[in-house]
Formats: C-alpha cells, structure tokens, sequence
C-alpha cells in the first residue's frame, strides 16, 4: 500500500530557514500537500503541488519535488516561533476517485528565540 | 473562518457510556472522512463516506460507526466506550478540488 515517512523532529533558530522532509511510494501521486497542526487544533491545509511541478513558492513557504526520488520537502524562510507545530506530508493518488490521502507521521518543528 | 465544525471539542467520560461526535459542514461537499490521531501523532483514517447513504471503513480498523443520512453530517458514534477510544477525531470533507478541509478536532478521554 501506500506509505509516506517524514523525520520526526526538528529544532531551529528563530531566524534560520527550516527544512522538512517527506518520501512517499505512490508513483501515481497526483496531488501533494504540507498541513500544519498547531497544539490542540485541527489540520491547515498550508500548500499543495501538483505533481507536473518541480517547485511551488508562496511567500515563506517553498515546496520542492523530485518526482523521481518522489521527495518532498517544505522549506520554511525565516522561521518564527508561531512556526512552531506539527507538519503533516500528504499524498493523493490519481488512480482513484474516493478523494482518501495517505499522511506521514508527521514532523514536530521546535522554534527556539 | 470554519466551513467545517465539531462537537464536542473536549469530552472526558466514563467506560461504557455511547458517545457521538458530530461533524458538519457548509460546503456542500460529497466526500467526508474521520481520522484518529493517537498520542503518538500518526493521523489513520477510519470511516470515510462519498454521498448520503454511502459509508466505507478506512485503513485502520476502529469500533466505531458512522452515519450519512444528510450531506452535512457525518456523526461518529461510539456504543461503548473503552479507555483504548481515548484519541483525538478529526473530521474532514473535500469537494472536487481534492483538498481536504479539517475540523479542530475532538479530544476524547474515556476513563
């Protein structure tokens, strides 16, 4: 079946660039998304690519995509404490219509000032 | 501003009693799903519905059992329960964008 893996944690600088990581094994992959849970909240959707792109920037966000090590990652620019959550790699396939993603365990991001 | 609400948000209960947590949304959506997410943070999906009357069991097995008798709504109820239901519930819906769209949650603590 399908499987995403991210690391499970990650501390940074106020300041830094963040960096998290996610494989998946579907390569029929059609949708890719980055949500972020903060604590006692429900999912945000953050951004999502397509997988006929390599790159997507949205202000301090930048996804990338190596479609053919099927490696995603979410780099967060100047990070800030308010960063601070968990963030969530999904994927949907494009063999089904059933709309069901298959998530990572998910990456807890420490900010520390 | 939400499109999709849940209820409760926090609910501690004693073993044995039956429980639902409701779920709607204002979307109009066909697709609806409830995911359990333990201490351990892994997000699982147990129940997921494609229209009214249409209900499927998910990847992870759970006791639990849903309803779908209005496009709105997609209640989860638990008969009975155990201190294993302890987990957080987050429902989603999506419409034909593919994007899901997630409630806060509801923590249950069964005691």
């Amino acid at each position: 079946g399908e499987d995403v893996e991210q690391s499970l944690f990650l501390s940074v600088r106020e300041g830094d660039s963040s960096v998290i990581n996610c494989t998946y094994t579907d390569s029929s992959s059609t949708y890719l998304y980055w949500y972020k849970q903060e604590p006692g909240a429900g999912l945000q959707l953050l951004t999502y690519i397509f997988s006929n792109m390599d790159m997507k920037q949205d202000q301090r966000l930048t996804v990338l995509l190596n479609k053919k090590d099927k490696h995603l990652s979410l780099r967060i620019a100047d990070t800030q404490t308010g960063d601070s959550a968990i963030y969530f790699c999904a994927e949907k396939p494009s063999r089904t219509n059933a709309g069901k993603s298959t998530f990572g365990d998910g990456t807890t991001l420490t900010v520390k000032p | 501003e939400a499109d999709i609400y849940q209820t409760p948000r926090y609910l501690v209960i004693g073993t044995g009693k039956k429980i639902t947590l409701e779920c709607s949304q204002t979307m109009g959506h066909d697709k609806m799903y409830w995911y359990q997410q333990d201490p351990g943070m892994e997000l699982h999906l147990i129940h997921y519905s494609y229209g009214v009357n249409s209900t499927e069991k998910g990847d992870l097995s759970s006791e639990s059992t849903v309803s779908r008798i209005r496009t709105e709504h997609f209640p989860l109820t638990l008969e009975s329960a155990r201190p294993s239901h302890t987990s957080q519930y987050l429902c989603a819906s999506s419409g034909g964008t593919r994007q899901l769209f997630f409630g806060e949650g509801s923590r249950l603590t069964v005691l």
